[in-house]
């Protein structure tokens, strides 16, 4: 099957412009999540979609950042305006099931590295 | 936030030798999965090993678990080089939506 697609794959821009990341995940798969790993550190959750409702996205800094996930298919994150620190590698991963339902782990898509000038 | 924590940071060995990752984590859970990322590269899911079970094996990987200590270790049996990566442990603590908390992950090197 195809994996999780994510695009750009590389994002350069300049503090206080705006950027968006675009993921295709796994034909089927319901549970969508965006995922930031700051350099040297593991992956921080987002935001997480079930569908196309929100599950939560209490990581998620409002403020500047938004997501969709239209029809329950593909999603977009947004950053606006991007600050120094969210340079970052932003994740997409998708899964058939969560929690007691869960017999295979997630399948992430290769990132977007963001680098904020 | 995150709720693994990987122990070594790093590890480097040579090939042939064995490599054992530690976690440990904070509050129940669900399961516990283990990850490997390569340099730039997204994160691949390696096992699966659910709160009711103790030990699973996966090719050259052993996985255990101990709830009571809340804590898991990863073991690679006859690294190869191409073992080279960093793994991480994540878990589902069953809170809202059951989304996967990651640790910092341990930086393994395998050289020849």
């Amino acid at each position: 099957e195809a994996g999780v697609a994510q695009s750009p794959r590389y994002k350069i821009i300049e503090k206080r412009q705006s950027v968006a990341f675009w993921c295709n995940p796994i034909s089927g798969h319901a549970t969508l999540y965006w995922y930031q790993q700051i350099l040297g550190q593991g992956p921080k959750l987002l935001i997480q979609f079930q569908n196309n409702g929100v599950v939560d996205d209490s990581q998620l800094p409002k403020d500047r950042f938004s997501a969709e996930r239209l029809k329950g298919v593909d999603s977009t994150l947004k950053i606006q305006p991007a600050k120094l620190e969210d340079s970052a590698v932003y994740l997409c991963a998708s899964s058939s099931g969560t929690g007691e339902l869960i017999n295979y782990g997630y399948t992430f898509g290769s990132g977007t590295r963001l680098t904020v000038v | 936030s995150q709720q693994g924590e990987e122990d070594p940071q790093a590890l480097s060995i040579q090939e042939g030798e064995n490599a054992t990752m530690n976690c440990s984590y904070k509050t129940s859970i669900n399961n516990l999965q283990w990850y490997r990322q390569n340099s730039g590269r997204g994160l691949v899911h390696l096992i699966l090993i659910r709160s009711n079970e103790r030990e699973k094996h996966s090719g050259r990987l052993r996985v255990t678990l101990d709830t009571s200590k809340k804590s898991s270790s990863l073991l690679i049996t006859a690294s190869r080089a191409a073992d080279t990566a960093s793994y991480f442990c994540a878990t589902d603590a069953g809170n809202s939506g059951y989304a996967l908390n990651f640790g910092k992950g341990t930086s393994l090197l395998v050289t020849p």
